[in-house]
């Protein structure tokens, strides 16, 4: 069952601009994780925030968790066009290895 | 990643014939996962397993068989009952609860 839902499914900006991603999830999470991938690629591993963390940085990347709305942003800055990708969020509800649950995702373009 | 290797790249299948996709991994990690992805889609869990000899349905189980004799590799094999097989299969790992790792996937059409 698909519990993460991304907002937009599409989102084409300027090279330079920032974007912003939603996921928002059903259930109580124990942690939400962000994936990137390229076309006809596997899925990387962007970050990993836990339930009990507001917000987290990585580089280019902010992420924040709001667990009382049950949604979580991922915000890339100063976009580069080798950031087209598509970005998903997943949800793990416990801290072992039970499989994650991914959304559909959202395809970002950015246009040089 | 370096660590999960899928293969083959690309895979053809006939009608009435079952196929097996392999993934392998050298990080040591105790779970595996297979996905399926369908274009433009999210990923739908097939299969997992979290200990070698014990595996456990996902979502979308029917028509798909896995083994787990070995921790280094959980080959999927798609039989003829999968009538639409047709999809982008990517295999994953994950260890103590951190990040899940993928392979390149293995894409599958029919002939």
């Amino acid at each position: 069952s698909q519990q993460g839902e991304e907002d937009p499914q599409a989102l084409s900006i300027q090279e330079g601009e920032n974007a912003t991603m939603n996921c928002s999830y059903k259930t109580s999470i124990n942690n939400l994780q962000w994936y990137r991938q390229n076309s006809g690629r596997g899925l990387v591993h962007l970050i990993l925030i836990r339930s009990n963390e507001r917000e987290k940085h990585s580089g280019r990347l902010r992420v924040t968790l709001d667990t009382s709305k049950k949604s979580s942003s991922l915000l890339i800055t100063a976009s580069r066009a080798a950031d087209t990708a598509s970005y998903f969020c997943a949800t793990g509800w416990n801290s072992g290895n039970t499989p994650l649950v991914f959304g559909k995702g959202t395809r970002l373009s950015v246009i040089a | 990643d370096g660590g999960i290797t899928q293969s083959p790249k690309y895979l053809f299948r006939k009608e009435g014939q079952n196929v097996t996709l392999s993934c392998e991994q050298n990080l040591n990690h105790d779970a595996m996962y297979w996905y399926r992805q369908d274009p433009g889609q999210g990923l739908r869990l097939i299969y997992y397993s979290q200990i070698v000899n014990d595996f456990q349905k996902g979502d979308i189980a029917e028509g798909y068989s896995v083994s787990r004799e070995k921790k280094e590799s959980f080959p999927l094999t798609v039989t003829s009952a999968q009538k639409n097989p047709t999809a982008f299969y990517l295999c994953a790992t994950r260890q103590g609860g951190g990040p899940q790792h993928f392979g390149d996937g293995t894409r599958l059409s029919i002939l």
